[in-house]
Order: C-alpha cells, then structure tokens, then sequence
C-alpha cells in the first residue's frame, strides 16, 4: 500500500463549479498536509498548509484534514480556467525532516469555459 | 513570480558532456534541495543541503554532484548523464529543516541525447 494516494485524474469540471480533489494517506502519525498547484511547464507552488485535523480557508481554496479517515481534500470555489493545472498532496513526516515530504501522484484538474 | 531562480530554463547535452544547473534564492532561507521530475511524476527528492552542508543525499548516482557555494546558491554538477536522465529538474529552498513550505524555481528542463 502507498503512503499516499491520488486519483492522477485528468479531473474535467465547467467553470463556476465547485471543485473537489482528495488524497488518503496510511500512516495516522502524519501530521502536516500540504496542498501544491503545479501549471505545466513550471515548478510546484505552495497553496495550503495545514497541521492535523481541520478546516483552513485562503480565498476561494479551502483545505480539509480528517484524521479519523485519512483522508485530506482541497476545495475550488467559483472554479476558473486559470485553476487549471496539477493539483499534488503532500504529507510531511515529521517536523524534524521536513526534507521527507511524501508525495501523491497529482491530479490533472482541467476547467472549461 | 517564484523568488528561487534556476538557469538554463532548457538544457540539452550529450552523454559525454560536463554541465551545471544553478539556483539562487535571496529569502534567506537555510534549506536547499534538488528534485527530479519526470512527466506526469510527482517531484523525487535527490539532495538537501542544511546551513550549506550536505544533509540528504537519496541515491542518487555519481554522475551527479551537487554544490552549495554559499547559502544563496545551489549547483547541481552533471557529467556523463544518460537519456533516462532526462527530466525536469526542479530547484527548492525552505525557511528551516522544520517545515514542509518548499519555494520551488521554475525548473530547468533537461534532455540527454
């Protein structure tokens, strides 16, 4: 079994719509979730960072951890074409080797006018 | 606009070739890594360097040698590559070895002939 999983998608939605991407992790230990936006042809950017269970909201993207699943998701609200690109999950380990982040496969999230 | 900057942006070479990646970053940050990424991959960690010393090296082969010449700079040394090396290859920095917040440059895509 993976550490983590992704659906890699391609994730197809009209704009406008509300978005949702999830990864499911193994390890209960896990306690940091980070959600990175890649667009192609360039390098992952940061767009949430969220430690244990819980909501966090930025704008239009929310971020949602349950432990008591495994289970994280990021949301897209009034989806654009402009979210269009590789959404990637990626746990940390622990806070002493922030270097062993795990990764998910990405998923492909294409927004149509 | 990422504030991690890799040149070239595009690299091709042969196998017998001798060539470096650079990366710099003025954030201040500590941490700095190299990662691999090939299509439609999440990112592959190679190297991390903490307070400019070697602190992570995954297995990578010797054909490629990393550098941190200064807390600002990162090279990643590259002699007798193969095809399969061919990639994108992705530069990042961290505030501190105590957090998943990775700053990634836009990459320097690779192709060995």
């Amino acid at each position: 079994q993976k550490e983590v999983e992704q659906d890699p998608g391609p994730l197809s939605v009209p704009e406008g719509a509300i978005v949702s991407l999830n990864c499911t992790y193994s390890n209960s230990a896990f306690q940091y979730f980070m959600w990175y936006r890649q667009y192609s042809r360039k390098g992952p950017e940061l767009l949430m960072y969220t430690y244990s269970s819980g909501n966090k909201e930025d704008g239009r993207f929310t971020a949602q951890v349950d432990k008591s699943s495994k289970y994280i998701s990021l949301f897209i609200r009034d989806s654009q074409p402009s979210d269009s690109a590789t959404y990637l999950c990626a746990i940390q380990r622990d806070t002493d080797s922030n270097y062993q982040l795990i990764w998910g496969a990405g998923t492909k999230l294409i927004i149509k006018p | 606009d990422t504030e991690v900057t890799q040149t070239p942006k595009h690299l091709v070479m042969g196998m017998t070739n001798k060539k470096s990646l650079k990366c710099e970053q003025h954030m201040g940050h500590r941490a700095m890594y190299w990662y691999k990424q090939k299509a439609k991959k999440p990112p592959e960690l190679m190297f991390v360097y903490s307070y400019e010393k070697l602190s992570i090296n995954e297995s990578v082969p010797s054909r490629f040698s990393p550098e941190c010449p200064n807390s600002s700079l990162l090279n990643l040394h590259l002699h007798a590559l193969q095809p399969e090396d061919s990639a994108l290859y992705l530069c990042a920095s961290s505030p501190g070895t105590n957090t998943g917040e990775l700053f990634f440059g836009e990459g320097s895509r690779l192709t060995v002939l």
